[in-house]
């Protein structure tokens, strides 16, 4: 049971690099979203994508790209890292959207520790 | 704007003692709660949830209790278990401004001693 899989776990960036972090569920699920976590403020929404195809921007999208690339995969992109996207980033996937009402839970994955020098 | 406070960064109990972790919310659009436990170099696992209908919803030794009048709500667990030791984020869910959103708070980190 793999559920959500995020890679890679650990990267260092210089300033003004680019990367992607990449994402896949194998639950079948219409959901997913990226979310960032840093100390003291609780996880907050970048992006997520309430079915194929679609994308919308959370609560802190600014220096983010994301793209749906099918029903499994969802990645997120830093085009030109900065020292303040030093975070652990939580890609998660539900049954159901936003859209549709949150009945049920997310299933997040470990987590993807980025540190931008 | 913090929609969703948990104003305890941390809690610490001895285990087969109750712990009891607080979360309060200022939308009255949230209409669904939800718990999530978190182990360090982990992602959030979801614990348990509750709809506005109710005030109550227990799953083995974790109770949520919801209070609308005073838009708060207590995850409650007993008896404490060393294993029960974790960061816990309460969340909630409901429509703001035409669309559904999912808030959570920043999360209160539980010690459960032996």
């Amino acid at each position: 049971n793999a559920g959500v899989t995020q890679t890679p776990k650990f990267q260092v960036l210089k300033t003004g690099q680019s990367m992607t972090l990449q994402c896949a569920q194998d639950m079948n699920h219409n959901s997913m979203y990226w979310y960032r976590q840093d100390p003291g403020m609780g996880l907050r929404l970048i992006y997520y994508s309430a079915s194929e195809g679609t994308t919308d921007k959370g609560e802190v999208p600014n220096g983010y790209n994301v793209s749906r690339l099918n029903k499994r995969e969802f990645s997120l992109r830093l085009e030109s890292a900065a020292p303040s996207q030093t975070s652990v980033y939580f890609c998660a996937s539900s049954e159901a959207g936003f859209e549709r009402g949150i009945t049920g839970e997310l299933f997040f994955g470990e987590g993807s520790r980025l540190t931008v020098l | 704007d913090q929609q969703v406070k948990q104003n305890s960064p941390s809690l610490s109990v001895q285990e087969g003692r109750i712990s009891i972790l607080n979360c309060d919310y200022t939308n009255s659009m949230f209409d669904y709660f939800l718990w999530y436990k978190k182990y360090p170099a982990e992602g959030p696992t979801f614990l348990i949830s509750i709809s506005s209908i109710k005030d109550k919803n227990e799953d083995g030794r974790f109770t949520v209790f919801l209070n609308k009048s005073a838009k708060h709500l207590s995850l409650h667990i007993v008896p404490s278990q060393p294993g029960d030791s974790a960061v816990y984020f309460c969340a909630a869910s409901g429509n703001q401004g035409g669309s559904e959103k999912l808030v959570f708070g920043k999360g209160t980190k539980l010690t459960v001693n032996p």
